[in-house]
């Protein structure tokens, strides 16, 4: 129950395109869902995060799209560009005390943005 | 503001052995959590403190242990190295522990 779910595991986009990105989770006490961008040799550096009392959240070219009956949150990449080509990694915390510092993650994309 | 800092980069050890890695959080951060990467299990909640207090555990072997200091900087030790626990190690920090953490770029760990 604990389970995020990522998919797809790689993903190529053209120079320009949009890059969707799916997680699914079956936790119902998770209430907080940030995505996750690593390029090689760093750690994770957070993008954006939304939590369930919204259905939409945009930054910039990134946007999160969340559906709280089906339990399942996307990234979408608009404008997708080569400097884009990381490993993302959407994650979920809940409340509580036995929740602090504890994110669980899903197994990650391997986006690669074609010029 | 400075990122999180970990030291050391990388990491050469032999089974049995054991480690230390250090973590220098965002300051002002007084949460700081540790994270096991590797590619099979991907990532992985090791556990978090907060004014030297650790609030939270994940499931890993009692040979992983942390502590935090009172400036918060917090270290990680792994006893009686196993292969398996070749790994990235990630440090993050935040300000209460349950939204926005911030990773460092982690410590290498490689068990020979």
């Amino acid at each position: 129950q604990q389970q995020v779910k990522q998919s797809p595991q790689s993903l190529i986009v053209q120079k320009g395109g949009i890059s969707i990105i799916n997680c699914a989770y079956e936790n119902t006490a998770f209430d907080y869902f940030p995505w996750y961008q690593q390029f090689p040799g760093k750690g994770p550096a957070l993008l954006i995060a939304i939590r369930p009392d919204v259905s939409e959240k945009k930054e910039g070219r990134f946007t999160i799209s969340f559906n709280k009956s089906a339990k399942q949150f996307s990234l979408h990449i608009m404008d997708s560009q080569p400097g884009d080509s990381a490993t993302y990694f959407c994650a979920a915390s809940s409340a509580g005390g036995t929740s602090y510092g504890k994110l669980t993650f899903g197994q990650g994309t391997i986006l690669t943005v074609h010029p | 503001k400075a990122g999180v800092t970990q030291t050391p980069r990388y990491l050469i050890k032999t089974r049995g052995q054991q480690v230390t890695l250090s973590c220098s959080p965002i300051s002002g951060h007084r949460s700081v959590s540790w994270y096991q990467q590797t590619p099979g299990q991907g990532l992985q909640f090791l556990f978090e403190y907060f004014s030297e207090t650790q609030r939270n555990k994940g499931n890993f072997p009692g040979r992983f242990s942390g502590r935090q200091f009172s400036n918060s900087r917090s270290e990680m030790n792994v006893s009686t190295l196993e292969l398996g626990d070749s790994a990235l190690y990630l440090c993050a920090s935040s300000l209460s522990g349950r939204e926005k953490l911030f990773f460092g770029s982690g410590t290498q760990l490689s068990v020979l």
